[in-house]
């Protein structure tokens, strides 16, 4: 069964420096890879996802993740944080190549202090 | 891109009573989901609602216990049914936006639902 695994509940991070949040995964074929930000009583929004093709791949807010196969990871970076990027951040990843199922990691809470 | 409201936003209810959330989507949607986000917690999907078939629910639950509704191509409910504490929890709608099954497209997500059962 596909998993993906978030293994900090909370990262820390002053503004202006680089944050990580770490995501990695165990698919049985083609990884189908996502990340979502869910900000204090709203609904999840997409950031960005990997597919296929480059392994840097862009997304919403200046986000980025990076795809390494090697270590089945996908984490999130951004260069400069914001205070305004404190938020709950989920990893998630396609259950099958059939199927619209996604299945979410258990969350990292991003804490930027100014 | 996909618009999705819920109704309510929020609501607080005694124990042994129902509550039927609303979920609009700006778009012609094949596919809803439903998902509990319980306290602390990741997202767990409950449903997938496909319009004019039975919702497919996942292990652990039941359509005595949620069930959902799909009347039109933008538009679903889901019910908690005869609820207890342990259903306090946000639920969410979301949807797709898919040229076909192998898009890989994203979902979109409503705002969620905040319910306490007390």
């Amino acid at each position: 069964a596909q998993s993906v695994a978030q293994p900090e509940d909370q990262v820390n991070v002053a503004e202006g420096n680089p944050l990580t949040v770490k995501c990695t995964y165990s698919v049985s074929g083609n990884p189908y890879l996502f990340w979502y930000v869910q900000y204090p009583n709203r609904g999840l929004q997409f950031l960005l996802k990997y597919i296929t093709g480059d392994n840097l791949v862009k997304g919403s807010y200046g986000f980025e993740a990076e795809f390494n196969k090697s270590q089945t990871s996908f984490h999130l970076k951004k260069p400069s944080a914001l205070v305004s990027d404190s938020a709950l951040y989920f990893c998630a990843v396609r259950e099958s190549y059939n199927t619209d199922k996604l299945i979410f990691g258990t969350g990292t809470r991003l804490q930027v202090f100014p | 891109s996909a618009v999705i409201s819920q109704k309510p936003s929020r609501d607080i209810c005694q124990r042994g009573t129902s509550l039927t959330i609303q979920c609009q989507v700006d778009s012609q949607v094949t596919m809803m989901f439903w998902y509990r986000q319980q306290p602390g917690q990741s997202l767990t999907l409950i449903a997938t609602a496909n319009q004019g078939s039975e919702a497919t629910y996942e292990s652990g639950f039941v359509i005595d216990k949620f069930p959902i509704s799909r009347p039109n191509l933008t538009f679903s409910t889901l019910t908690v049914s005869n609820m207890s504490p342990e259903d306090s929890s946000i639920y969410l709608c979301s949807t797709e936006i898919t040229g076909g099954r192998s898009s890989y497209n994203e979902q979109f997500f409503g705002p969620g639902t905040r319910l306490t059962v007390l």
